[in-house]
């Protein structure tokens, strides 16, 4: 599976958008991108996946570019309860793997 | 709430000693996963089994065993417990076979094993 490569923290001011950053240059065409998160001492939690579109759902959006080399997950209004460590997995055909994530600290 | 259940939530044993942590994954879904998280080494995947039978191994010590119940509950055994075991322990589940994409998974809350 392609390795990622993200910042090991990050801040955001409580109501604003939280733009995490993942760098994947290595994806292979059958490769998806996930991203989960974990609260602290909790069990990981899916937050969204996509392959080549740009996908939203109730939690998140996730940008993938074009040359699919990168992508950012969005959280359009940060609260002080998305502080956690956010983990970019690249996944083919194998489980899944998590890197150190990026700490997300979201302050009042 | 995933729906997955991981029991007990802490566990408190001595070196040398054996343990088994169990996980119940969400109704309806027949692959386990068993993952470690230490402080120092993150989180790692140790093995996985889909409907009884094993799927994949990873960083598994020998001393640690895992088996899937025909009521698809999952079991890992830890013996000879040494104090570099003290971790997080974390099952997940998923509806597939795993190994492949567009596949999630749903963890449970954990058992945070001590081991004195």
């Amino acid at each position: 599976d392609a390795k990622t490569t993200q910042p090991p923290s990050m801040d955001c001011a409580e109501g604003r958008a939280a733009n995490l950053p993942c760098n994947h240059s290595t994806i292979s065409g059958n490769e998806y991108v996930y991203w989960y998160r974990q609260i602290h001492s909790q069990g990981p939690q899916y937050i969204i996946h996509g392959l080549k579109n740009n996908e939203t759902n109730e939690m998140a959006s996730l940008i993938i570019t074009e040359d699919r080399k990168s992508s950012t997950l969005i959280l359009p209004h940060a609260t002080l309860r998305d502080t956690a460590v956010y983990y970019c997995i690249v996944q083919g055909y194998s489980t899944l793997t998590f890197g150190k994530g990026t700490m997300l600290l979201v302050s009042p | 709430d995933s729906g997955v259940t991981q029991t007990p939530k802490h566990l408190i044993t001595a070196t040398g000693q054996r343990v088994t942590l169990r996980c119940s994954p969400r109704s309806g879904d027949l692959s386990v996963y068993w993952y470690q998280q230490s402080l120092d080494q993150g989180l790692q995947f140790l093995i996985q089994y889909y409907n009884g039978e094993e799927r994949a191994k990873g960083n598994i010590l020998e001393r640690f065993s895992a088996q899937q119940f025909p009521d698809l509950h999952s079991e890992l055994n830890l013996s000879s417990l040494e104090l570099g075991d003290s971790a997080l322990y974390f099952c997940a589940s998923s509806v597939a076979p795993g190994q492949g994409s567009n596949e999630k998974l749903f963890f449970g809350s954990g058992t945070q094993l001590s081991v004195l």
